[in-house]
């Protein structure tokens, strides 16, 4: 069956770049996801990347793919207090539904 | 705004009893899931519908039950209420339903629900 797995926690200082890391299983995963969640919010999708592509960026957010690895990572460019939540990778099965991992809680430090 | 509305926001019932959980889709999407976030179980996957139909199944309890609506609504009930399902229950829309389909799910901002 799918698992997706995230380190627990993640604490980086004001400006730095924070990297999150996450492994999945199902090699036939078509999508992979990266979502945030603020305290008491719903998820916000902040990226995608489709399963044939090895990077993405979008502003400050880059996704890299190591496909042969199952390993997708986050990585934040100058990371504020704002960033400061839960980030959950998910990946989408052939079924389409979302498998979530744990969540990495990212602690930005000023 | 993700454009997924949920009511209520926070519920708290007592054990042994049923609620609904209403969830309203991002205009034009097919697809409704459900989820339920636990701090035990972290987000599972419940059920999703597509155009009315149901389409997948994960760890949905038989004490548990959804529909899609022709308008593209969907509930969730709970019923039999126990301690344990005290949770946040989240619900996504995405336009597709199908292998094919689109792949963004938008989440709505869950109902919190509290069983005493």
């Amino acid at each position: 069956g799918e698992d997706v797995e995230q380190s627990l926690f993640l604490s980086v200082r004001e400006g730095d770049s924070s990297v999150i890391n996450c492994t999945y299983t199902d090699s036939s995963s078509t999508y992979l996801y990266w979502y945030k969640q603020e305290p008491g919010a719903g998820l916000q999708l902040l990226t995608y990347i489709f399963s044939n592509m090895d990077m993405k960026q979008d502003q400050r957010l880059t996704v890299l793919l190591n496909k042969k690895d199952k390993h997708l990572s986050l990585r934040i460019a100058d990371t504020q207090t704002g960033d400061s939540a839960i980030y959950f990778c998910a990946e989408r099965d052939p079924g389409n539904k979302l498998v979530f991992g744990a969540g990495t809680i990212l602690r930005v430090k000023s | 705004d993700s454009g997924v509305t949920q009511t209520p926001k926070h519920l708290i019932t007592a054990t042994g009893q049923r609620v609904t959980l209403r969830c309203s889709p991002r205009s034009g999407d097919l697809s409704v899931y459900w989820y339920q976030q636990s701090l035990d179980q972290g987000l599972q996957f419940l059920i999703q519908y597509y155009n009315g139909e149901e389409r997948a199944k994960g760890n949905i309890l038989e004490r548990f039950s959804a529909q899609q609506f022709p308008d593209l609504h969907s509930e969730l009930n709970l019923s039999s209420l126990e301690l344990g399902d005290s949770a946040l229950y989240f619900c996504a829309s995405s336009v597709g339903g199908v292998k094919r389909g689109l792949t963004e799910a938008f989440f709505g901002q869950g109902t919190r629900l509290t069983v005493v």
